[in-house]
């Protein structure tokens, strides 16, 4: 079974700082690693995966995660945030063929002016 | 649909009554997950559908809680006896099903128990 571990219920950043939001996951098997947003009165929706293949992978608007296998971990990162990008973030862990999608508790980022 | 549709969007309910929350996934996909948002908190998974396989019920908080899906279609999340603490966002996800793939997540139902 896999677990993810969001360490970070919430973290209060400056409009044009770097942020890093942290997500650590558990699993006995190989996995595929995602996170997801929920902007403020919307639904969820996907932000970025990694399947396989290059460590790093980007999202369309700024946002990077780097999966790190020795350290089982899947950090999302943005060099400079808006105010747009406040919003609650999930990261979510899946097993190699049909396997249930596994959340964290997710993370509140709060941008500030 | 275009989407993962819920209904009803918000349902307050007496404490004791049963409730039915409905889902309807995307056309073609196999999976499809039932979650609780409580106010403030995270995503705590309740039952996984894929195809015709058994479900995964291990999130399911008690008996009272029970959910059905016909086929590769609409799925529905009973509670009976609501309490309080059921009083929460459920929300349904689907997707093609193979965990590389994405979740699409509905709007969710808004569950009040008073």
């Amino acid at each position: 079974a896999q677990s993810v571990t969001q360490l970070d219920s919430q973290v209060p950043v400056f409009e044009e700082a770097p942020v890093e939001l942290r997500c650590n996951y558990s699993s006995s098997v190989s996995v595929y690693l995602f996170w997801y947003v929920q902007y403020p009165n919307q639904g969820l929706q996907l932000l970025l995966k990694y399947l396989s293949g290059s460590t790093l992978v980007e999202s369309i608007n700024g946002f990077e995660a780097e999966f790190n296998k020795s350290q089982t971990s899947f950090h999302l990162r943005k060099p400079s945030v808006h105010i747009s990008d406040t919003a609650e973030y999930f990261c979510a862990v899946s097993g190699r063929g049909f396997q249930k999608l596994v959340f964290g508790t997710g993370t509140r980022l709060l941008v500030s002016p | 649909g275009a989407g993962v549709s819920q209904s009803p969007s918000n349902k307050v309910t007496e404490k004791g009554k049963d409730v039915e929350l409905r889902c309807d996934p995307i056309s073609g996909h196999t999976a499809l997950y039932w979650y609780r948002q409580r106010l403030g908190q995270g995503l705590e998974f309740l039952i996984y559908f894929q195809g015709n396989s058994a479900p995964d019920k291990s999130g399911l908080p008690s008996d009272r809680f029970s959910a059905e899906r016909t086929g590769e279609s609409v799925s529905t999340l009973t509670i009976q006896r609501t309490q309080q603490e059921d009083s929460a966002v459920y929300l349904c996800a689907s997707s093609l099903g193979a965990g590389n793939t994405e979740a699409f997540f509905g709007q969710g139902t808004r569950l009040t128990v008073v």
